[in-house]
C-alpha cells in the first residue's frame, strides 16, 4: 500500500509566522502535489514537483513555496502566515509519466490567527 | 490551461436510487479521467477512471462514461447505500509526457438517505 504521511493533522500559527508542512512518501513515486481544499472551491494545485529539486507553480502558488530536497519528501512553507492561508492542506503522491493515480496524505488543517 | 466544471455541487437521493454527476472539460488534449471519493474526514481516494480509448468502464455499482467530442463524462452510481455518502470530484489530465498534473472539478456532495 502506498503511503503518504503528512507531519501534523492540525497546526494554529500567528499570522507572519514562517510555517513548513512535511509530506513524505513510501513508494518512490515521481511526482509530488500540495493541494489546498476550501469549502465549495475543490482541491487547488499551489505547486507540484516532478523530480528532486524541481518544482512549478500550480494555480495558486502566491504566498507559498516548496522545497524538494530528496525524492521522497515534498515541504510547503509559508513564508509569512496570513489569515487567508487558514485550509485543509493535502499532499499528493504519483508513480510517474504514465501512471497519473494521485496518492493523498491525511491532510493538514491549518489555522492563522 | 485546462479547465473542469463539475454538477451539481449538492445531490440528494434515496437509498437504491441511481446517482448521476457531470463534469465537462475543456483541453481536447486531456485523456485520462479518474473519479476521487472523500468521505467526511477522509483523504481523497481513487474509485474509478477512464481513458479516451474507451468509452465506458463499470465496476460493481459504479461506472463512467466518456464523450470526447462533447468534452464531457460522467460518473453513474446505481443501487446507491448509505457510505455511499461522500464528496466526489472528477479531474483531468493528459496522460504521459510531462503532463501528469491533475486539473479537479470543485466536487459533489452526495447524500443517501436511508
Amino acid at each position: 500500500d502506498v503511503k503518504v504521511t503528512q507531519s501534523s493533522r492540525y497546526l494554529v500559527k500567528r499570522t507572519g509566522e514562517k510555517v513548513f508542512l512535511e509530506c513524505v512518501q513510501d513508494m518512490d513515486h515521481e511526482n509530488m502535489f500540495w493541494y489546498r481544499q476550501d469549502p465549495g472551491l475543490g482541491l487547488r494545485l499551489i505547486y507540484f514537483s516532478y523530480d528532486v529539486k524541481m518544482k512549478e507553480k500550480g494555480d495558486i502558488p502566491e504566498g507559498y513555496s516548496v522545497s524538494r530536497e530528496k525524492k521522497e519528501r515534498f515541504s510547503l512553507i509559508l513564508e509569512s502566515a496570513s489569515t487567508n492561508q487558514t485550509s485543509m492542506y493535502l499532499c499528493a503522491s504519483s508513480l510517474g509519466v504514465t501512471k497519473n493515480i494521485q496518492y493523498f496524505g491525511a491532510g493538514t488543517r491549518l489555522s492563522v490567527l | 490551461g485546462e479547465n473542469v466544471e463539475q454538477h451539481p455541487s449538492t445531490l440528494s437521493v434515496q437509498e437504491g436510487d441511481s446517482a448521476v454527476i457531470k463534469c465537462t472539460y475543456s483541453d481536447s488534449a486531456s485523456n485520462y479521467f479518474p473519479w476521487y471519493k472523500q468521505e467526511l474526514g477522509k483523504r481523497p481516494q481513487l474509485i474509478i477512471d477512464i481513458r479516451s480509448n474507451v468509452g465506458e468502464k463499470k465496476d460493481q455499482r459504479i461506472a463512467v462514461t466518456l464523450n470526447k467530442t462533447a468534452k464531457h463524462f460522467s460518473l453513474h452510481i446505481t443501487e446507491t447505500q448509505p457510505e455511499d455518502s461522500a464528496v466526489y470530484f472528477c479531474a483531468a489530465s493528459r496522460d504521459g509526457g510531462s503532463n501528469y498534473k491533475l486539473t479537479f472539478g470543485k466536487g459533489t456532495l452526495l447524500t443517501v438517505n436511508p
